[in-house]
């Protein structure tokens, strides 16, 4: 059973590209969460989607960032014209179906986002 | 402070020793979990405590939980090398999203 899958693990961008980064919840998961950590922070939350919806996106900036978690294949997490300052860890986290006050949340490896 | 603050920041002991860190939050919780992370990794679950539990164990981990001080402690017994790593509290508050603090670093010198 494998766990919360992320890829690209690194990626680097010049200003003004764009950035996608995948993440697969691990098998039965319905939930997918997306943290970004700063050197030396903390994660923060960004987004909480479950299949085709987006739950809570109250941690997402209000530009330049989206998220979607598709009927079929991974969530994405994507930053169009990224600014140095979107350099940073991005973490996947998954937690299965039932209440949340019992489930914890898996994260994956995360990807390492740097902008030249 | 912020939501599920930590407490030391930094803590370095020797191999053996226990070590004891703090979490303090601001709102009303569901659970409060605990993860490590070692350096430029990702996060691994160490234990989820829930609102109406007082103490949990898990091998050489005990966490505890006092709602009423807004507070929660994670204890290493019999510290190893491996467990050099920075440890998060995070704490669900009804909104499945997580709040993290800032983490407590510690170093185990073997």
């Amino acid at each position: 059973n494998a766990g919360v899958m992320q890829n690209p693990r690194h990626l680097v961008r010049r200003r003004g590209q764009e950035a996608r980064l995948r993440c697969s919840p691990m098998k039965g998961h319905s939930h997918v969460y997306w943290y970004r950590q700063l050197p030396e922070e903390g994660l923060k939350f960004m987004v909480y989607l479950q299949k085709e919806n987006i739950i809570d996106e109250s941690g997402m900036p209000k530009e330049r960032f989206s998220a979607e978690f598709p009927k079929e294949g991974p969530s994405i997490l994507r930053i169009q014209q990224v600014v140095r300052g979107d350099s940073a860890a991005y973490f996947c986290a998954s937690s299965p179906p039932g209440l949340a006050t019992y489930n914890e949340q898996f994260f994956g490896p995360g990807t390492r986002l740097t902008v030249l | 402070s912020q939501q599920g603050e930590e407490d030391p920041q930094a803590l370095s002991i020797q191999e053996g020793e226990n070590a004891t860190m703090n979490c303090s939050y601001k709102t009303s919780i569901n659970n409060l979990q605990w993860y490590r992370q070692n350096s430029g990794r990702g996060l691994v679950h160490l234990i989820l405590i829930r609102s109406n539990e007082r103490e949990k164990h898990s091998g050489r981990l005990r966490v505890t939980l006092d709602t009423s001080k807004k507070s929660s402690s994670l204890l290493i017994t019999a510290s190893r090398a491996a467990d050099t790593a920075s440890y998060f509290c995070a704490t669900e508050t009804g909104r499945r999203a997580l709040t993290f603090g800032s983490g407590t670093r510690l170093q185990v010198q073997p």
